[in-house]
């Protein structure tokens, strides 16, 4: 089967640097996107990882470790707009299966 | 501007009826997606589809749910009959099969009374 973990809660100060870390389980992995999810709003898409490394989309940068299963977003320079849920989303093969998603306060 | 259109965006229903909603996916795409969400539960894979074949429907309660794609531009879930604990937000998405990023649907709001 598949799993994700990622902590429930997170929270930071305006103008600070946060890490959302993502562990997973799954066979046959391709790769581990990152969404930003707003109350009551859709799932958007901010990031794809599917080779080991960092990957820098403005102020937010994804990394994955494949051999670690293991992935992070990294969010500088935080905003107060930041504050939502981030999920981390593992694909394999067709299927995608997302964490439980964590919650980012930002502070100001 | 593309982009996944569902209806209906809220629906209040009572227990024991049909409930239907629908998507449209983005032209193009060959993958489609439905997921519920719920505080408790986060986002849940219900069933997807790749060129409108179903490919794994496993996360649904077989006996009341049914995902059909009767063409590409149309995506339906079913629920017959309703409970109450189906209330949650339902969404679909769609892409592309080699393609990490899934473009959701504004998504629906259920609530069975």
């Amino acid at each position: 089967g598949q799993s994700l973990e990622q902590p429930s809660e997170v929270t930071a100060v305006e103008g600070a640097i946060v890490q959302i870390n993502c562990t997973y389980q799954t066979s046959g992995f391709y790769g581990l996107s990152w969404y930003q999810q707003h109350d009551g709003g859709a799932p958007t898409f901010l990031s794809y990882n599917a080779l080991d490394g960092l990957e820098e989309t403005g102020r937010f940068s994804s990394f994955l470790s494949r051999s670690d299963s293991y992935g992070y977003l990294l969010l500088q320079e935080l905003q107060m707009k930041d504050s939502a849920s981030y999920f981390c989303a593992v694909r394999g093969g067709f299927k995608t299966i997302f964490g439980a998603g964590t919650r980012l306060f930002v502070k100001a | 501007d593309a982009r996944v259109t569902q209806t209906p965006r809220h629906k209040v229903t009572e227990m024991g009826q049909e409930v239907t909603m629908r998507c449209q996916p983005i032209l193009g795409h060959n993958t489609v997606f439905w997921y519920r969400q719920t505080m408790m539960q986060g986002l849940e894979l219900l069933a997807y589809f790749r060129n409108r074949a179903p490919l794994d429907d496993s996360g649904m309660p077989k006996d009341r749910f049914s995902a059909e794609m009767p063409d590409a531009t149309l995506a339906t879930l079913k629920i017959q009959p309703s409970e109450p604990r189906d209330s949650a937000v339902y969404f679909c998405a769609s892409g592309l099969a080699r393609i990490g990023e899934l473009f959701f649907g504004e998504g629906s709001r259920l609530t069975v009374l």
